[in-house]
């Protein structure tokens, strides 16, 4: 159990446009959901926290009209990603928490590379 | 603010040994959540091992243990007999107890390296 899935795994999109990206637990309702951006060899960056049907709460330097989150269920979550610029490129993941649990469940990620 | 420190960029051992990574971290609160997290070249996140600050005693997991201690704020990992398929980055992480936020705090990580 416990399984989150991410849509697309890897993503080419073309400078100026918008990407879009999807979380989704599996088997079972998260309450929460997290984003995260990883560059290579680094660690991983919380950019914001989603929870169902509120706004999402984004970390200091993160620009929210860049970055869209929508948390419209209990098992989707969405990043989009707008006019994406090359310095835009990384691997994005998220992860999921159940209720008051204090464990995340990791999505496999995506690759976003823009062109 | 709470913050996580890993001081080994790298690591190497050679497998069926027993190696020990080394996290640190910083924090106000009494009660909180430690965990490591082994991201393989799939980049696939990982849980390995928890450890809650109210339990005294180290948590283990098959091959895997931790010697946390509270007092010095310290996290590390053990792993024993060591398999090619432990090469991985491991991230050391801190979480808040339920009621604040939910948030993890990741070190910046430990690339470790099997040699057979």
């Amino acid at each position: 159990g416990a399984v989150v899935s991410q849509h697309p795994s890897r993503v080419i999109c073309k400078s100026g446009t918008s990407v879009k990206i999807e979380c989704r637990s599996l088997d079972f309702q998260a309450t929460t959901m997290f984003w995260y951006r990883q560059f290579p060899k680094q660690s991983l960056m919380l950019m914001a926290t989603s929870n169902e049907g509120s706004k999402a709460t984004y970390e200091q330097g993160v620009e929210k009209d860049k970055f869209l989150i929508n948390h419209a269920s209990l098992t989707l979550s969405t990043l989009t990603v707008t006019s994406a610029h090359p310095e835009d490129s990384s691997f994005y993941i998220c992860s999921a928490a159940r209720g008051t649990s204090y464990e995340q469940y990791f999505g496999p990620g995506t690759r976003l590379t823009v062109t | 603010a709470q913050t996580v420190t890993q001081s080994q960029p790298e690591m190497s051992v050679q497998e069926a040994e027993t190696v020990t990574l080394s996290c640190t971290y910083d924090t106000s609160e009494s009660d909180y959540y430690l965990f490591w997290y082994k991201q393989p070249p799939s980049r696939q996140m990982i849980l390995v091992i928890r450890q809650e600050a109210y339990k005294q005693q180290n948590a283990t997991e098959n091959r895997f243990s931790v010697n946390f201690q509270k007092a010095a704020k310290s996290f590390s990992l053990k792993i024993s007999d060591s398999q090619l398929g432990d090469a991985a980055m491991y991230f050391c992480a801190y979480k808040n107890p339920p009621g604040a936020t939910n948030k993890l705090i990741f070190g910046t990580g430990t690339l470790l390296a099997v040699q057979p």
